[in-house]
């Protein structure tokens, strides 16, 4: 079935790396994202990685897919206060290219 | 690009009002989503459209919602009677046929209070 799940909360200092991590159950997933929800804000697109890569990185953001455990995960590279914001993990099946399997978010709390 | 345009962006009406909610998608996509986010049930796809067409409505949650989408730059989702359980913040969405990678862009959203 379809169900992404992540940790709802994570907290690290200011210039530490973070690590957000996700687990998907379906293999038919073809491209899977990270979206960052700032307070009051809408849900804003950092990055994907499509089925067949390993890692994709941009700037500070590293994503790392391990297909066989269903298990991605974003990095973030010296954490700031501004990353603070709730994280979103989702995928997209094959064949349902129109719907988005939303995680429930991960909540990062960054600290001095 | 201005993004998705969303309107109002907070809403807090009385129970029984009718309430109706408004999204101007990116200019050239034409793909529509309209989701609702809350604490307890995270984000659900209530339905979308592609050129202008609704094609899966089955997350909408009952007769009360309706939504429509008249033209490319214009959308509605309408709530009638509205009850204090559609409290949530409703989201707007549009996409492109053209990218591969089928990524959604989304509004800044529409706080909306029954009371």
């Amino acid at each position: 079935g379809e169900d992404v799940e992540q940790s709802l909360f994570l907290s690290v200092r200011e210039g530490d790396s973070s690590v957000i991590n996700c687990t998907y159950t379906d293999s038919s997933s073809t491209y899977l994202y990270w979206y960052k929800q700032e307070p009051g804000a809408g849900l804003q697109l950092l990055t994907y990685i499509f089925s067949n890569m390993d890692m994709k990185q941009d700037q500070r953001l590293t994503v790392l897919l391990n297909k066989k455990d269903k298990h991605l995960s974003l990095r973030i590279a010296d954490t700031q206060t501004g990353d603070s914001a709730i994280y979103f993990c989702a995928e997209v099946l094959v064949g349902g290219y129109n719907k988005l399997i939303f995680g429930a978010g991960t909540r990062l709390a960054v600290h001095p | 690009d201005a993004g998705v345009i969303q309107s109002p962006r907070h809403e807090v009406t009385e129970m029984g009002q009718e309430v109706t909610l408004r999204c101007k998608p990116i200019s050239g996509h034409d793909y529509l989503f309209w989701y609702r986010q809350t604490m307890m049930r995270g984000l659900e796809l209530l339905i979308y459209f592609n050129n202008n067409v609704p094609i899966d409505d089955s997350g909408m949650p009952e007769d009360r919602f309706s939504a429509k989408m008249p033209n490319a730059s214009f959308s509605t989702l309408k709530i009638q009677p509205s009850e204090p359980r559609d409290s949530a913040v409703y989201f707007c969405a549009s996409r492109t046929t053209g990218l591969g990678s089928y990524e959604q862009y989304f509004g800044p959203g529409t706080r909306l209070t029954v009371t």
